[in-house]
C-alpha cells in the first residue's frame, strides 16, 4: 500500500472547523483515500472515503487535491467528542484484500 | 455500538499460556480481519477471511497464533504459549465485499485487551 504523511498532533477549539491534512504523493490510479478515526479505549471507527471526487457524509466531509497526492479531511464543526487520533489510509479498490494499513495518524485534541 | 462484538474485553494470563478470543462480525459480511495494536501504535493487519476461507496471514501471525471461522460467521483467534510481547489490544473488524472493484470499510469491534504477566 502507498505511504501517506500525517501529522502527529492538532489542536482546534470547540465548535469550530477542523482541516485535517494527509499527503500521499506516490498515490496510485486505483487507491481509495479512507479515514478512520480511533476514540480513546475504542475500536477505530470508518469516518469517509472518496476516489477523486470531494465526498460528504453526516461525520465529515473529504476534500481531494485535483492530483490526488493530498487530501483534507474537515469536521465542520468540532465537539468534545471528536477527540481521537486520526488515520489516513489508501486502499487499491482493484485488489481485493482490503486490508488497512495504519500509520500513528494524527491525535486531534479539542479545546473547550 | 458497531454491530461487532468481541469477547473477553480483557484478558490476563501467564506467560506460557494458551488463550482464545471471539469475535462475532456483523451477521451479512462477508469478510473477516483481525488486527493487534500496541500502545501508541496504529493497528497491524493479522489475518483476513473471506466466509470461512483464510486469505491471507501477516508475517506478524507466527505459529503460536491461529485463527479460524467455522462456517463463515464467528471468528475465533488463539494464542498458545503466550510471551509477553504478545500484550496488545486484539481487534476484529467486518466488511461485506461486493462483486467488482471497489473500496468498502470496515466495521471494527471494542477490541480484547490481553496482558501477559
Amino acid at each position: 500500500d502507498a505511504k501517506t504523511t500525517q501529522p502527529n498532533s492538532m489542536e482546534s477549539n470547540e465548535e469550530e472547523p477542523v482541516h485535517l491534512p494527509c499527503n500521499h504523493s506516490t498515490i496510485s490510479g486505483t487507491d481509495y483515500i479512507h479515514w478512520y478515526r480511533q476514540l480513546p479505549s475504542q475500536g477505530p471507527e470508518y469516518v469517509i472515503h472518496g476516489l477523486t471526487s470531494n465526498v460528504n457524509n453526516r461525520m465529515a466531509s473529504l476534500a481531494i487535491a485535483e492530483d490526488r497526492k493530498s487530501s483534507t479531511l474537515i469536521l465542520h464543526r468540532a465537539t468534545l467528542r471528536d477527540a481521537a487520533v486520526y488515520y489516513c489510509i489508501l486502499r487499491d479498490g482493484d485488489f481485493g484484500n482490503e486490508k488497512l494499513t495504519f500509520g500513528t495518524g494524527t491525535r486531534l485534541t479539542i479545546i473547550p | 455500538d458497531t454491530g461487532v462484538s468481541q469477547n473477553p474485553r480483557h484478558k490476563i494470563t501467564k506467560r506460557g499460556q494458551n488463550v482464545t478470543f471471539r469475535c462475532d462480525p456483523i451477521s451479512e459480511h462477508n469478510r473477516l480481519y483481525w488486527y493487534r495494536q500496541t500502545l501508541g501504535q496504529g493497528p497491524e493487519f493479522l489475518t483476513y477471511f473471506q466466509n470461512e476461507a483464510q486469505l491471507e496471514k501477516s508475517r506478524l501471525l507466527s505459529d503460536r497464533f491461529s485463527a479460524e471461522r467455522p462456517k463463515g460467521s464467528f471468528s475465533t483467534l488463539e494464542i498458545q504459549r503466550t510471551e509477553q510481547g504478545d500484550s496488545a489490544m486484539y481487534l476484529c473488524a467486518s466488511s461485506l465485499r461486493g462483486a467488482g472493484s471497489g473500496s468498502y470499510e470496515q466495521y471494527f469491534g471494542p477490541g480484547t485487551r490481553l496482558t501477559v504477566t
